[in-house]
């Protein structure tokens, strides 16, 4: 069975600094991909990143970099020089080749301080 | 704007009653998903169709039921409506049928009251 995993329910950050989200996943399906996406509290889902099972190199896009460690089975978002507007629910979600649905983890919510 | 338009954005209803979501998916985008966000359950995946067929199923109720027509846009409907039913509804699509790099392109969202 495919189960993704969030054990952080919520954590404080300050301006500028950096934080690390965690997300672990469990599938046998040796194609698959893991997502983040950002909720805040206006409710819509924004993607912010994507890392392909196969994918040699961590992904990034912009201040977001998934630190991407395939044998424990880790995919953890790691946010550079928080902002105010980064306080948000943090969802990570998998999918695979075989199974097509997404499955999403409980979600980590992140207030940062001035 | 990620292009997934759903209707109606808020809807307040009553115990038994029955509703019908919309969505609308990105222009091209074959796959369609359902999604339940309520507060003590997270993002619960519901149903997904892919080019009109329903491709994998979640934990739907079996008084929820969606479709896909062939324009792609989709419904879900909510029968025998409980309390429990409150929550945010999610539409997303994806130009894929499965997995890989394709991401979901979500809507804003119906958010359902049932009073």
């Amino acid at each position: 069975a495919q189960k993704i995993t969030q054990t952080q329910p919520g954590m404080f950050v300050q301006e500028k600094e950096a934080v690390t989200l965690d997300c672990t996943y469990d599938t046998s399906d040796p194609s698959y991909g893991l997502f983040w996406y950002k909720q805040p509290s206006s409710g819509e889902m924004i993607f912010l990143i994507y890392q392909g099972s196969y994918d040699q190199q961590n992904a990034t896009e912009g201040r977001y970099s998934l630190n991407f460690q395939k044998a424990r089975k880790s995919a953890n978002l790691v946010i550079s020089a928080s902002q105010l507007g980064d306080s948000a629910m943090y969802f990570c979600a998998m999918t695979t080749d075989s199974w097509g649905k997404f499955q999403f983890g409980a979600g980590t919510q992140v207030v940062v301080t001035p | 704007d990620s292009g997934v338009t759903q209707t109606p954005k808020h809807l307040i209803t009553a115990t038994g009653q029955r509703v019908t979501l919309r969505c609308s998916p990105r222009s091209g985008d074959l796959s369609v998903y359902w999604y339940q966000q309520s507060l003590d359950q997270g993002l619960q995946f519901l149903i997904q169709y892919y080019n009109g067929e329903e491709r994998a199923k979640g934990n739907i109720l079996e008084r929820f039921s969606a479709q896909q027509f062939p324009d792609l846009h989709s419904e879900l409907n909510l029968s025998s409506l409980e309390l429990g039913d409150s929550a945010l509804y999610f539409c997303a699509s994806s130009v894929r049928p499965s997995g890989g790099s394709g991401e979901l392109f979500f809507g804003e969202g119906s958010r359902l009251t049932v009073l």
